[in-house]
């Protein structure tokens, strides 16, 4: 079956550290692939997402991610963090040969110490 | 452009109990998703519509919970009756993509809380 994997259940950082979330899937075929984000009290919003071309997207805010077909990874990385970036972080997957679902991974809380 | 809307924002019913949550889709979408996170959990898929026709229904748990999409536009959840490990928030999502394919939006969820 499908799944997605995030490694940091919860990981804090200081203002103007580097942040870098991993996410792993299984799954051998066509995929796209995304980033959520989650800020306190707001709902899902895309942070970024790759579909094909250029493995290394760029998103919102500062952040981007890389996708390495050969590892089955789309790490997410952002060079120095802010407070407004606490927030919780989802990969997920969505998967040619079964086109509707999202699979999500469990999230990753984020806090920055200001 | 009004955003996927979700009512009502919270709802807390006893066990046994009946409850119908409601998803406005983006204008113009005919794909539209139910996704469920109970806590601590991941975010987990529950049907998918094309139009008023369930394409996927895989991840409904059981057959307490009824989706419906009449006339292709809104979307109702009904939990019937429902049990504490209901509990959770409930997620719509829409997407114009052709079969879904694609980025799909999501509305900010009602969290139920079964008592």
């Amino acid at each position: 079956a499908q799944s997605v994997s995030q490694h940091n259940h919860h990981v804090i950082l200081s203002e103007a550290a580097s942040l870098e979330l991993g996410c792993n899937y299984s799954y051998g075929g066509t995929v796209n692939l995304f980033w959520y984000v989650q800020y306190p009290g707001q709902h899902l919003q895309l942070l970024l997402k790759y579909f094909s071309g250029d493995p290394l997207v760029k998103g919102i805010k500062g952040f981007e991610a890389e996708f390495i077909k050969s590892k089955f990874s789309f790490n997410l990385r952002k060079p120095s963090v802010q407070w407004s970036d606490t927030a919780e972080y989802f990969c997920a997957v969505n998967a040619l040969s079964s086109a509707s679902k999202i699979i999500f991974g469990s999230g990753t809380r984020l806090s920055i110490r200001p | 452009e009004a955003g996927v809307t979700q009512f009502p924002s919270h709802s807390v019913i006893e066990k046994g109990q009946t409850v119908t949550l409601r998803c406005d889709p983006i204008s113009g979408h005919d794909n539209l998703y139910w996704y469920r996170r109970v806590m601590g959990k991941e975010i987990k898929f529950l049907l998918h519509f094309v139009k008023e026709s369930k394409q996927d229904e895989s991840g409904m748990p059981n057959n307490r919970f009824l989706a419906e999409r009449t006339g292709g536009t809104y979307s109702t959840l009904k939990v019937q009756p429902a049990e504490l490990e209901d509990s959770g928030v409930y997620f719509c999502a829409s997407s114009q993509d052709i079969g879904g394919w694609g980025e799909q939006y999501f509305g900010p969820g009602t969290r139920l809380t079964v008592t």
